[in-house]
């Protein structure tokens, strides 16, 4: 079966940095999403790797290894406002989305 | 970026009754539409998938009769509540694709449908 496991709950401190990982068994691979969602929002979108290694975007980078299954979501210099759900997303061969339950990640001051 | 445009943000409608809820995409053609639904605290669950001018494909599990699909347009899709019940109260989300190959998927904001 296709699988995306990711922790249910992290608490990080403002200012700080925090990794939220991603692990993936999917049927096929045609690149991993992270997005963020606020409580009673839709998610939007945070980054898109379907290569190895890193990819810095501002204060979030994402790290890809396809022969791990592996990725994470990294948040730098972290904001009271970066308090939300990240979502993990792996498209598959099909090209659909197979979604992790997300990640809360709660900061506090 | 693209934009996707959902509407009503929030509903409340009686038991027995349907709603429609639209999905448009503003600057973009959408090949393809996604349908989901969300509980609280919980993850995206994917229902339908629809392609411009041809019948949505459901997952298992979601009755397709219940769950009207049409995506008559390359810009517009809709999805309609049939018959609702308070367990139908739920977050519903589209998303939009240029195609298959697209690597983004472009959300709208969401409904939030209660029933009352």
């Amino acid at each position: 079966g296709q699988n995306i496991d990711q922790p249910t709950e992290m608490t990080a401190t403002e200012g700080a940095i925090v990794q939220i990982n991603c692990t993936y068994q999917t049927s096929g691979f045609n690149g991993l999403f992270w997005y963020q969602q606020h409580a009673g929002e839709a998610p939007t979108f945070l980054s898109y790797n379907v290569l190895d290694g890193l990819e810095e975007k501002g204060r979030f980078s994402s790290f890809l290894s396809r022969s791990k299954g592996y990725s994470y979501l990294l948040l730098k210099e972290l904001q009271m406002k970066d308090s939300a759900s990240y979502l993990c997303a792996v498209m598959d061969s099909n090209y659909q989305l197979i979604w992790g339950a997300g990640t809360k990640l709660i900061i506090k001051p | 970026g693209a934009v996707v445009s959902q509407h009503p943000s929030r509903v409340i409608c009686k038991s027995g009754t349907s709603v429609k809820i639209e999905c448009r995409s503003l600057d973009f053609q959408a090949t393809t539409m996604f349908w989901y639904r969300q509980f609280p605290k919980q993850s995206l669950m994917l229902m339908a998938t629809s392609n411009e001018g041809s019948k949505a494909t459901y997952e298992q599990g979601v009755e397709k009769d219940k769950f009207l699909i049409n995506h008559a347009s390359l810009t517009l899709s809709t999805l309609t509540v049939t018959s609702a019940h308070p367990e139908d109260s739920s977050f519903y989300i589209c998303s939009a694709s240029t195609g298959t190959g697209h690597t983004e998927a472009f959300f709208g904001q969401g409904t939030r449908l209660t029933v009352v």
